[in-house]
């Protein structure tokens, strides 16, 4: 499905705190996610990815999470810092014919930390 | 290794006239695609090229265009401009692996079409 951004979901959190991003995608048979992040005037800045064949990836400071059966990702921020506020956006991969392929993209989730 | 390069940075154009943008890809990468990014929509999926053929389009008029080089350079094309064409417009680079996929992004090209 297409993203449509009419309202960024807005999550604030503490700094320190652990931050919990969700995402749900549309397609079932796609098998690449990505998580990205956008700071104001950038462009999206690749976080981490998983395959279908894992449940959870971990990286510095963060951990995907995919659950198949609901069609629903993760990010979880370990001790969540002012340098993490900005847009995050889960984005999906799809298959068009036999060469075809782009990123689906949700609709994002804007992060605020505060002091 | 130098990143996703996309020219100009900022662009103001009037409704009726025309517009090319321009994107280099990571060095080695050979998959280009771009991507329309406006508050209401997202960020919404153009078409993508791949050794100069373009491999996958989405859901925008054919006012819309692009083409790739030889050098995997991309440039995108959009003809008689509309209000609604004000947006982002981001280039994504990657090596196309199968098995692992990251999409690189540019700063992206602000389009403001008056």
């Amino acid at each position: 499905g297409e993203s449509v951004g009419l309202h960024l979901p807005t999550l604030s959190v503490q700094e320190g705190d652990n931050s919990i991003i969700n995402c749900a995608y549309s397609n079932s048979a796609s098998d690449y996610f990505i998580w990205y992040k956008q700071e104001s005037g950038k462009g999206p800045q690749f976080i981490i990815d998983i395959r279908s064949n894992m449940d959870k990836r971990q990286g510095q400071r963060v951990t995907v999470l995919l659950n198949k059966t609901v069609k629903h990702l993760s990010l979880q921020i370990a001790a969540t810092q002012p340098g993490d506020s900005a847009v995050y956006f889960c984005a999906e991969k799809v298959r068009q014919g036999n060469y075809g392929q782009n990123f689906v993209f949700g609709p994002g989730t804007r992060l605020s930390v505060l002091p | 290794k130098a990143g996703v390069t996309q020219t100009p940075r900022y662009l103001i154009k009037t409704r009726g006239q025309q517009v090319t943008l321009s994107c280099s890809p990571i060095s080695g990468h050979r998959s280009v695609s771009w991507y329309q990014q406006t508050p209401g929509q997202g960020l919404q999926f153009l078409f993508e090229y791949f050794s100069e053929t373009q491999r996958n389009k989405g859901n925008f008029p054919g006012r819309f265009s692009g083409r790739q080089f030889s050098n995997s350079r991309s440039e995108m094309n959009v003809s008689t401009l509309e209000l609604g064409d004000s947006a982002l417009y981001l280039c994504a680079s990657s090596s196309r692996d199968w098995t692992k996929n990251i999409q690189y992004f540019g700063a992206g090209t602000r389009l403001s079409v008056l």
